[in-house]
């Protein structure tokens, strides 16, 4: 059974920290995505990487694709009160026709 | 470009009853996903379709839900005969093509009395 595993759970910090979220797994995954989920919404997609060793900023978000391609890591920079959220790791399940989701890191930026 | 529609946000049903939950996808898009999600948990994968078609339905329980995707008109979930346990946010998410790019609707959250 192919799952990801989303650390932390829970993440308080203050504004202007730094911190990393990571997405683990024991399967290799052609691409992950990361989303983000606020309260009484759905997830948007925030980014798909697709190779191993692979690194794309978005902003203050830095994600990377472990080399295995089969893990992942979001580092935000200078969070922000706006950043508050649930982030949300996703891959391609077997068969290629559905998505796995990892339980999510709620993040919370307090200013 | 309109998003990915759901309707209703909001359904209470009392146990027994059916729910119907509809999915309108973004213009151009023929691909549609449905997911459910309890509180403080992640998405989990019920079905995917194709217009007209059922591709894969491996994470829908094999009683009491059904899902279609008709020529015209929206995606439909249906639970028959719900129990409390039926209570989450079910979303749907569409997609041109690939698994990789889905756009998700804001969800329709049921509670069961």
């Amino acid at each position: 059974t192919q799952l990801l595993e989303q650390s932390p759970q829970f993440l308080s910090i203050q504004e202007g920290e730094n911190l990393t979220v990571y997405c683990n797994s024991s399967s290799v995954f052609s691409s992950l995505q990361w989303y983000r989920q606020e309260p009484g919404e759905g997830p948007v997609l925030l980014v798909t990487v697709v190779t191993g060793g692979e690194v794309k900023k978005l902003k203050r978000l830095t994600f990377q694709f472990g080399d295995a391609r089969k893990d992942s890591s979001l580092h935000i920079t200078a969070a922000q009160p706006g950043d508050t959220g649930l982030y949300l790791c996703a891959g391609d399940g077997t068969g290629g026709f559905k998505t796995i989701f990892g339980a999510g890191t709620r993040l919370f930026v307090k200013a | 470009n309109a998003g990915v529609m759901q309707n209703p946000r909001h359904l209470v049903r009392r146990r027994g009853q059916e729910a119907r939950l509809r999915c309108s996808p973004m213009k151009g898009h023929s691909h549609v996903y449905w997911y459910r999600q309890l509180p403080e948990e992640g998405l989990k994968f019920m079905v995917y379709l194709q217009k007209e078609n059922i591709i894969d339905e491996s994470g829908m329980p094999k009683e009491r839900f059904s899902a279609e995707f008709p020529k015209e008109g929206p995606s439909i979930l249906r639970i028959q005969q719900v129990v409390r346990g039926d209570s989450a946010a079910y979303f749907c998410a569409s997609s041109p093509g690939g698994i990789e790019t889905q756009y998700f609707g804001p969800g329709t959250r049921l509670l069961v009395l």
